[in-house]
């Protein structure tokens, strides 16, 4: 079956611009993750969706980070004024149901974001 | 303040050797680890897993063994493959959904 979609693959926008990236969970999971990914480094956790709700949102470096996930399947990611230091990869996640200790999360292959 | 730490950036290994990929990490209160594998271009993918009441997981030719003692956990790949030439995360749960994950290891595995 279809695996977890991100689009774009790729963004190149200017700083104080605004961006969305988009994520198609894997049908069925009610479990959503957005995770940043900086050069050189792992994935860093930003926020969790069950369902329709976000659980957990204390990943999310400041208020210019926002996501929605409105109907509880795909989830939106957005950044307002964006900045140089926001360039990284933009990685969601999903998982059959809450949890996460046993539950695998299944990646996208994520969005590049580059902030000239 | 790193909780989950890989300290070596990569790995170079023959085929059909041992890779053995080193974690570290400080935070007591994880009770479950995993292992990620990411190719370029391409999400991480779940690759194994073991709950802080085990010392050891098997799963084919990987295997995780946990020390709590230390707080280190390592990954065996045996025997070595080239198409197990990759980006090895290790990660770490609290009880909860938030896992936190290593800077990664770049294992090469030569022919």
């Amino acid at each position: 079956g279809a695996g977890v979609s991100q689009t774009p693959s790729n963004k190149v926008t200017e700083k104080g611009k605004y961006v969305e990236l988009r994520c198609d969970p894997i049908s069925g999971h009610t479990a959503l993750y957005w995770y940043r990914q900086s050069l050189g480094q792992g994935p860093e956790f930003l926020i969790y969706f069950q369902g329709t709700g976000a659980a957990d949102d204390s990943g999310l470096p400041n208020d210019r980070f926002f996501a929605v996930r409105p109907e509880g399947s795909v989830s939106t990611l957005k950044i307002q004024r964006t900045e140089r230091g926001d360039s990284a990869v933009y990685l969601c996640a999903s998982s059959l149901v809450a949890g996460g200790r046993t539950d695998t999360q299944y990646f996208g292959p994520g969005t590049r974001l580059t902030v000239l | 303040d790193q909780q989950v730490k890989q300290n070596s950036p990569s790995l170079s290994v023959q085929e059909g050797r041992i890779s053995i990929l080193n974690c570290d990490y400080t935070n007591s209160m994880f009770d479950y680890f995993l292992w990620y594998k990411k190719y370029p271009a391409e999400g991480p993918t779940f690759l194994i897993s073991i709950s802080s009441i085990k010392d050891k997981n098997e799963d084919g030719r990987f295997t995780v063994f946990l020390n709590k003692s230390a707080k280190h956990l390592s990954l065996h790949i045996v025997p070595s493959q080239p198409g197990d030439s990759a980006v090895y995360f290790c990660a770490a749960l609290t009880g909860g959904f938030k896992t936190i994950f290593g800077a990664g290891t770049r294992l090469f595995v030569k022919a």
